[in-house]
Order: C-alpha cells, then sequence, then structure tokens
C-alpha cells in the first residue's frame, strides 16, 4: 500500500513561515491535497492538486510537491493557523485513498 | 449551498452491524460530477479513507476493511448509507461523509461535521 509521512509537529512564531512535508515514493506523479483540522471540526481543504487554493483560503497557504515530497506552506503564520494538517493522495494503482498521518502546528 | 449532515448510534456494542447515513444537500447524487466517500477519525488519530460512491453506483472501499463494509446511496432520498459489520472498540471513531466534485478529482472538497460512534465491549 501507498504511504505518507509527515512530521508529527511543527513550530513556528507568529509572522514566520511554516513548512509542512508530505513524504511518498515519487509522490510528485500524484496530485496531494492538503486540508486543515483545528480541535473539535471537521477537517476544511485548504491546497489541491499540488497548488491549487479553493475558494476562500488565503493566499498565504501554498503547495507543492517535487520528487518524493510534497509542501505544504504557511507564509505570514497567525494564531489562527494552529491546527492539524493532513496530506492526502489517491493511489490509483490500488484504487486507494490515502491520508498522512497529520502534523500538529503550534504558533508559538 | 452544499452540505453534508452525518446520522446514526451514537453507541454500539462490539459485534453488532453500524449503520450510518449521510443526507447531502445542494447537490445530487445522481449529478455524473459527484461521489462520496465515508472517512474516519479514532479519537485523537489520524484521517482513515473507508469508502466511496460514484454517480453511478461503482463502489470502491479501504482494502483492509472490505470485508466489513458496504456503502449504497438513495439518490431520492438524497442519502448515502455506510454499513459496518462485527463492529469492535477500535471502531470508535468520528465518521465523516466527503464530497468529491469532479470526474477526474480526488479532492474531498465538502465535509460533514462528523458524527461520534462509541463501540462498548
Amino acid at each position: 500500500s501507498y504511504v505518507l509521512t509527515q512530521p508529527p509537529s511543527v513550530s513556528v512564531a507568529p509572522g514566520q513561515t511554516a513548512r509542512i512535508t508530505c513524504g511518498g515514493n515519487n509522490i510528485e506523479s500524484k496530485s496531494v491535497h492538503w486540508y486543515q483540522q483545528k480541535p473539535g471540526q471537521a477537517p476544511v481543504l485548504v491546497v489541491y492538486d499540488d497548488s491549487d487554493r479553493p475558494s476562500g483560503i488565503p493566499e498565504r497557504f501554498s503547495g507543492s510537491n517535487s520528487g518524493n515530497a510534497a509542501t505544504l506552506t504557511v507564509s505570514r503564520v497567525e494564531a489562527g493557523d494552529e491546527a492539524d494538517y493532513y496530506c492526502q493522495v489517491w493511489d490509483g494503482s490500488r484504487d486507494q485513498y490515502v491520508f498522512g498521518p497529520g502534523t500538529e502546528v503550534t504558533v508559538l | 449551498q452544499v452540505t453534508l449532515k452525518e446520522s446514526g448510534p451514537v453507541l454500539v456494542k462490539a459485534t453488532e452491524t453500524l449503520t450510518l447515513t449521510c443526507t447531502v444537500s445542494g447537490f445530487s447524487l445522481s449529478d455524473p460530477r459527484m461521489s462520496v466517500s465515508w472517512i474516519r477519525q479514532p479519537p485523537g488519530k489520524a484521517l482513515q479513507w473507508l469508502a466511496l460512491i460514484s454517480s453511478k453506483g461503482e463502489k470502491s472501499y479501504n482494502t483492509s476493511m472490505k470485508s466489513r463494509l458496504t456503502i449504497s446511496k438513495d439518490t431520492s432520498k438524497s442519502q448515502v448509507v455506510l454499513t459496518m459489520i462485527n463492529v469492535d472498540p477500535v471502531d470508535t471513531a468520528t465518521y465523516y461523509c466527503a464530497q468529491i466534485e469532479g470526474e477526474m478529482s480526488t479532492t474531498f472538497e465538502f465535509w460533514g461535521q462528523g458524527t461520534l460512534v462509541t463501540v462498548s465491549s
């Protein structure tokens, strides 16, 4: 099965940049999607197809995908960005939707 | 406005069958662009995809749970139903339904609020 890896936690000061990685074998060949989940809430899509933003998501959220890692970048971090972030791909060879283990972002 | 809402029992006993319903609005389950999935999240743990049903009624299941899951839909009622047999305490989780829009999309764009199911031993 296709496995995604993420760092368990990332800490960042307000106004700085948070980078969250999502590792997978040749992940650049897949479309990567990112979700933000705050405590007690359902996940919210923040980036899809590697680098596109849904309407209503601030430009501070951006994504990239190359080689064996995709990255979600949150610029000018705010206290409200504190949440768990999950990456997700579709493994077409097995028709399986796969989530990463999640990264907890803490704003210092 | 797209909305999804999960419903079902709050508490089930081990070995019983769990039936969850996702009621959607703002789109039709017969729209060829629309699919609906079930995803769960045990307390404090990561998201896990369970199953998907397309507008054509095509079904996909998490390989590790396929033998225990059945997904179906009632287009007239705008409902997608997930059935899980022989539940265990490890199935305690918040269960979400989510929409995929676009025949080539693999993105869960809209999510329900989730429903917490506790399995007692």
